[in-house]
């Protein structure tokens, strides 16, 4: 089984309607992240958790919101989705202690907004 | 200007090639150098990371990183149809707090190494 999984892996919905996309780990991980990409504009982060209680913003969060629900778990929703918002979106985990850790990825959601 | 420059490609060589995959970023600050490998329909995985100007060696990978010009290098020997893919630099800030652990991603080089 993977260690982080993404829920759904694909998903058509249309303009205006809420979205949400799951991302849970086995990997024990305190810190997650919401990335989504784009063709030639690579990875942007768009909201990270180091710890259950914290929430924090990345460079594109405007139209998402989050929520940690356990350390295992972090969705990401789109309130009212937007044809722009149409992209790959990626969970990322990674260890909290000591030194720079790298970030583990799921396999991605292909969101295509109508 | 983006903190963090990849050359676009795509590159498509013949295997067996020296391939030579390069960033640029302008934020001095920047002290954590990675390359993530990225396959068609899966999440990046990392390949190379390092921390401080220099090589390091993995097999048929070199990172080469120079924070005096800002620049970092991935070099894959005898490049194999296996090794097409999408490849990302990724950079992190050395300081503590909430930019700790934060990378900032390259746009990405499609890479096809053909038999």
């Amino acid at each position: 089984d993977a260690d982080v999984t993404q829920t759904p892996r694909n998903r058509i919905t249309k303009t205006g309607k809420r979205i949400m996309l799951e991302c849970s780990q086995t990997k024990g991980h305190d810190r997650m992240y919401w990335y989504r990409q784009d063709p030639g504009l690579g990875l942007r982060l768009i909201y990270y958790s180091f710890d259950v209680k914290d929430i924090n913003k990345g460079e594109i969060s405007d139209g998402y919101s989050v929520s940690r629900q356990a350390q295992a778990k972090f969705s990401l929703s789109l309130e009212s989705a937007i044809p722009n918002q149409t992209a790959l979106y990626f969970c990322a985990t990674s260890a909290g202690q000591g030194k720079h850790q790298p970030q583990h990825f799921g396999d991605g959601t292909r969101l295509s907004i109508l | 200007q983006k903190e963090v420059e990849q050359d676009p490609g795509p590159l498509s060589v013949p295997e067996g090639a020296i391939v030579s995959l390069n960033c640029t970023y302008s934020n001095s600050a920047f002290q954590y150098f990675m390359w993530y490998r990225q396959y068609s329909r899966k999440g990046p995985e990392l390949l190379m990371y390092t921390y401080s100007s220099g090589n390091k060696e993995d097999g048929r990978f070199t990172a080469q990183v120079d924070k005096s010009s800002k620049y970092i290098s991935l070099f894959i020997r005898d490049s194999q149809p296996s090794d097409s893919a999408t490849y990302l630099c990724a950079m992190s800030l050395n300081a503590g707090g909430t930019s700790y652990g934060k990378l900032t991603f390259g746009q990405g080089t499609i890479l096809t190494v053909h038999p």
